[in-house]
């Protein structure tokens, strides 16, 4: 089963209000990354936090996580337009070796913003 | 950045034939690249991990056979879909890991159809 769980599965929103997403996950993990998916077009990386960070800043982007509860979430504000896309968090859960790296993506957030 | 290609960006084939893509690392040398997989509205799933110079390591239900994985250099890994069928038409995106780094990168991804 996959790791991260993601909610909500879709959110619909109007330009300038905030969008909040939230991953869960299972095991231990060494850190946390959300992705951002255009429609048919590959992944970008948003930001990473590792396990021993609580909160994150990047431009418009707060990331917070919670390892006691096993869960993070994302943060946009001000959001625009230009923001719609599909959000992944995905867990790094490996302890090395020739899995060290492996990444596993919740099922995502659609995000519509509408202008 | 660190910039990820794919090549090619689509792709339309007859069933029972064979289909190689292409990741490469544009700017930096990646010891390790990811193979995932993508249908519609789902998730991404990792298929195998491509280290440089040493046999691919699959996930479990990924058939090593029919997805033939190669990564001759530090900028290339190249995925083969051999005997491919209707039901391998999907979305496959690579991702190349900086050595020593955390963040993957990912590329444009690749859409195979299998007629």
């Amino acid at each position: 089963s996959q790791q991260g769980e993601e909610d909500p599965q879709a959110l619909s929103i109007q330009e300038g209000e905030n969008a909040t997403m939230n991953c869960s996950y299972k095991t231990s993990i060494n850190n946390l990354q959300w992705y951002r998916q255009n429609s048919g077009r590959g992944l970008v990386h948003l930001i990473l936090i590792r396990s021993n960070e609580r909160e994150k800043h990047s431009g418009r982007l707060r990331v917070t996580l919670d390892t006691s509860k096993k869960s993070s979430s994302l943060l946009i504000t001000a959001s625009r337009a230009a923001d719609t896309a599909s959000y992944f968090c995905a867990t790094d859960a490996s302890g090395g070796g020739t899995s060290y790296g492996k990444l596993t993506f919740g099922q995502g957030t659609i995000l519509t913003v509408h202008p | 950045g660190a910039v990820v290609s794919q090549h090619p960006s689509w792709v339309i084939c007859k069933s029972g034939t064979s289909v190689k893509i292409e990741c490469r690392s544009l700017d930096f040398q990646a010891t390790t690249m990811f193979w995932y997989r993508q249908f519609p509205k789902q998730s991404l799933m990792l298929m195998a991990t491509s280290n440089e110079g040493s046999k691919a390591t699959y996930e479990q239900g990924v058939e090593k056979d029919k997805f033939l994985i190669n990564h001759a250099s530090l900028t290339l890994s190249t995925l083969t879909v051999t005997s491919a069928h209707p039901e391998d038409s999907s979305f496959y995106i690579c991702s190349a890991r900086l050595v020593n780094g955390d963040t993957q990168y990912f590329g444009p991804g690749t859409r195979l159809t299998v007629l």
